[in-house]
């Protein structure tokens, strides 16, 4: 398995605005998954994109991937102070089944 | 449908005593997971059970021992808690390894004395 790198490791906006992370991983990937993690809560899985997908949207999150760079985006759109937050991506590449979480990106949305 | 629960939510241990942390999902899934989460860092895997009756070790497994006591359940013990074990503990699961979404359980939060 492999661990995923976000960047940043944090980001304050105001609410209305759009936040943008990044992932960046080492070898070749089968999917990538992004999760959030709510302040003392457990993960919740945002989307995850596949290795021959590109960009993929679901509500105000718009994920995309680009294998030639190993890196994968996460953009949420018109952003509420309810999306304050720690991001994680997790890219996954082997044939085992564990998921390796980096230090994540910690959002926080200004009223 | 529940999801995934663990139990207790908060627990205090002296160094050495033992505990288990329980894990149920009601999701039918195959595979589970147990992670630790330490104040500013990511998840790191401790073990894993990639189907019933199959248990394997993660990242950091040392002072951890694991059951998958049936489908549904998968328990984390602690023989003898030391202090550089006080964290956060989250179960998880997804229905067949990676190409799955995991579903995190509320974690429970561990304080070793």
């Amino acid at each position: 398995s492999q661990q995923g790198e976000e960047d940043p490791q944090a980001l304050s906006i105001q609410e209305g605005e759009n936040a943008t992370m990044n992932c960046s991983y080492k070898t070749s990937i089968n999917n990538l998954q992004w999760y959030r993690q709510n302040s003392g809560r457990g993960l919740v899985h945002l989307i995850l994109i596949r290795s021959n997908e590109r960009e993929k949207h679901s509500g105000r999150l718009r994920v995309t991937l680009d294998t030639s760079k190993k890196s994968s985006s996460l953009l949420i759109t018109a952003s509420r102070a309810a999306d304050t937050a720690s991001y994680f991506c997790a890219p996954e590449g082997g044939s085992n089944y564990k998921l390796t979480f980096g230090k994540g990106t910690l959002l926080t949305v200004n009223p | 449908n529940a999801g995934v629960t663990q139990t207790p939510k908060f627990q205090v241990l002296k160094t050495g005593q033992s505990m288990t942390l329980q894990c149920a999902q009601d999701m039918n899934h195959n595979s589970m997971y147990w992670y630790r989460q330490d104040p500013g860092m990511g998840l790191r895997l401790i073990y894993y059970s990639a189907s019933e009756g199959t248990t394997d070790k993660g990242e950091v497994p040392n002072g951890y021992n694991v059951s998958r006591l049936n489908k549904r359940e998968f328990s984390l013990r602690l023989e003898s808690a030391a202090p550089s074990q006080t964290s956060v503990y989250f179960c998880a699961s997804s229905k067949s390894g990676l190409q799955e979404t995991q579903y995190f359980g509320p974690g429970t939060r561990l304080l070793v004395l």
